[in-house]
This record gives C-alpha cells, sequence and structure tokens, in this order.
C-alpha cells in the first residue's frame, strides 16, 4: 500500500501563529512517531504514540507542542504561539509492531518556516 | 543517556569503489535495533539495513552490508560497487524500544 504521508509539505508561518502538521501513518502500522530535524542535523525524537496512547512525549521542547492520534491512526502535531527556532522539518514515522522489534518507515517531511 | 555519533560529517567515493561509514553508540540495554537510513536531496528518509543487536551475523542487502561488533557497540556501514546513485547523506540510528537516537550523519558523495 501507500507509504507514509504528511501535510503539508512545506508551511510558512508568521510568528506567533499556530501550526497544525498532517501525518498519514501506513494503514495498520501500530507506531507512530514525530522527529525535528534541524538543517544539516540528525532527527531529533519528539514523541511516539501505540495506537492512539502517547506513551513518550519526553522529546517535546516546550508545551506549545501539542501531538494527539485520537483514533490510533492519523496523527497532528500542533505548534501553538510558532517561534523562529521552531524552522526545521518535521519527520513522521510508523512501524507496524512496538518500538524495538521493527523498522520505522518515514513520511517526506514538513518543512516548516517560521519568519 | 543513549548517543549515536558519526564521526565522518562527509566522504567521497569514487564510482564502482567501496566505501565504509563508522557509526559508534552507546546504551545500556541488551536488545535494540541498529539501523542505516539514506536521505536524498528530496528529503525522504529511506531504510537502507537494520540489525537486530541479538543476531551475531551482519546484516547485508545486495551491496550494502554492516560490521556489527557489539561489545566495541560499532556499526559501520560498506557500500560495495559505490553507485552514483548512492549520493545522499546517510544516518545511523538505534531504537531500543524505549530510545530512539539518531546520528549527526555522514554526507557521502560518489564522484563519476
Amino acid at each position: 500500500g501507500a507509504g507514509v504521508s504528511q501535510s503539508p509539505r512545506y508551511k510558512v508561518a508568521k510568528r506567533g501563529q499556530d501550526v497544525a502538521l498532517r501525518c498519514d501513518p501506513i494503514s495498520g502500522h501500530v507506531s507512530l512517531f514525530w522527529y525535528q530535524q534541524a538543517l544539516g542535523q540528525g532527527p531529533e525524537f519528539l514523541t511516539y504514540f501505540q495506537n492512539e496512547a502517547q506513551l513518550d512525549k519526553s522529546g517535546l521542547p516546550s508545551d506549545r507542542f501539542f501531538a494527539e492520534r485520537p483514533e490510533g491512526s492519523v496523527s497532528t502535531l500542533k505548534i501553538q504561539r510558532t517561534q523562529q527556532e521552531d524552522s526545521a522539518v518535521y519527520l513522521c514515522a510508523s512501524s507496524p509492531s512496538w518500538p524495538g522489534t521493527d523498522t520505522q518507515y518515514f513520511g517526506p517531511g514538513t518543512r516548516l518556516t517560521v519568519l | 543517556a543513549q548517543t549515536v555519533t558519526q564521526s565522518q560529517p562527509e566522504m567521497s567515493v569514487q564510482e564502482a569503489e567501496t566505501v565504509t561509514l563508522s557509526c559508534t553508540y552507546d546504551t545500556s540495554e541488551n536488545n535494540y535495533y541498529l539501523f542505516w537510513y539514506k536521505q536524498p536531496p528530496s528529503r525522504q528518509m529511506i531504510l537502507v539495513i537494520r540489525q537486530e543487536a541479538y543476531k551475531q551475523q551482519n546484516a547485508t542487502e545486495n551491496r550494502f552490508s554492516v560490521n556489527f561488533q557489539k561489545a566495541a557497540k560499532s556499526f559501520s556501514l560498506k557500500i560495495s560497487d559505490s553507485q552514483l546513485g548512492d549520493t545522499a547523506m546517510y544516518f545511523c540510528a538505534s531504537d531500543t524500544g524505549n530510545q530512539f537516537y539518531f546520528g549527526t550523519g555522514t554526507s557521502l558523495t560518489v564522484i563519476p
């Protein structure tokens, strides 16, 4: 089937605006991950869902970041009152099984630019 | 804390030659997965190869193979018969089931 998709692919926001980034995982995948990738860096873990349960949000940089996966499929990463340091590519990945047991499959990312 | 270290920010290799990318990691876990991902300029992260830590045999996928040294916590990637399409950023990553870490990447350029 289709791979992981993310929308929008590009987002420009003015400082202080709220943004919502969507991730459609591979159908049937149990686990879903969000990563933040700054320019020239490797992805950094933000949060992880197992079905609809957010089991780890230790990587979220501030309380302005919020993620949800209410029905255990599509996930949304919301950033409130965006700041310039939030500019990055946000990657979503899904996995068919539990973490530590299988491969993560990545989407193309959403490039967020905060002006 | 677990870390993944890639000490080679940039590398180049002549087409058809062999190149090895280095990766070391640090973990107190006994069971975990290690991965090499490729990220071309289009930015889609693609799995190259994976290794389960409890397996002693090194993983291979066509022209790609790893040298997994569990005691040394080393996980290098060897690309044989390099092709122009191999030009990309390569990230080493670890997944212990509780923690997910990526290295800072190695930019590989294959020279015609």
